[in-house]
């Protein structure tokens, strides 16, 4: 059972472009986190958000927690081929939960 | 860097043998954590080590295990390799419990044949 869907599970899109993934939950976290994967490599934190409704902006992305904090999207603007990695959500309960990923390829 | 790092990187194993696996957490982290990540998926949580003692762990049967030691180094044993174990195992050191800021090392591939 997988606690956190994300959606898409792959996109690709020319440089320049918009985008937005989302990651969904039937279940409360007190805390939800995006991380950045590449090949061969272990996931890298992006942000942490914890409060319900928050946004937090990291250069060309956007992050937004849901009000009910079950839910939670990554938008970016402007897609750059060095923004190509598997993009990951996870949120603590009693365990670490992570997403199902979304693999995001930039065309330049 | 993350200063998390993870030895081996890459291992072969024969079905039914043993392994261990290591990793070293940042400085002044106290809490290391292991996940499996088969090819195409998200990580999944094996355990959690606080200040040597297990405090959490996701569903992976017995034959994972781990120790963490004095130094909050850590290891994951797998005994009784099976193919389906084939995976990039992860590492992730933090300060704190479960959804505070990890760092993770760059994993060690596991093959089992």
């Amino acid at each position: 059972t997988q606690l956190l869907e994300q959606s898409p599970q792959f996109l690709s899109i020319q440089e320049g472009e918009n985008l937005t993934v989302y990651c969904n939950s039937s279940s409360v976290f007190s805390s939800l986190q995006w991380y950045r994967q590449e090949p061969g490599e272990g996931p890298v934190l992006l942000v942490t958000v914890v409060t319900g409704g928050e946004v937090k902006k990291l250069k060309r992305l956007t992050f937004q927690f849901g009000d009910a904090r079950k839910d939670s999207s990554l938008h970016i603007t402007a897609a750059q081929p060095g923004d190509t990695g598997l993009y990951l959500c996870a949120g603590a309960g009693n365990q670490f939960y992570f997403g199902t990923g979304t693999s995001l390829t930039v065309i330049p | 860097e993350t200063g998390v790092t993870q030895s081996p990187t890459h291992l072969i194993k024969t079905r039914g043998q043993q392994v261990t696996l290591r990793c070293s957490s940042q400085s002044g982290h106290n809490t290391v954590s292991w996940y499996q990540q088969a090819l195409g998926q998200g990580p999944q949580f094996i355990f959690q080590y606080y200040r040597e003692e297990e405090n959490g762990r996701g569903n992976f049967p017995p034959r994972f295990s781990g120790l963490q030691f004095p130094n909050y180094s850590s290891e994951l044993n797998v005994n009784a390799l099976e193919l389906d174990d084939s995976a990039l195992y992860l590492c992730a050191s933090s300060l704190g419990g479960l959804g505070t800021e990890a760092f993770f090392g760059q994993g060690t591939r596991l093959t089992v044949v």
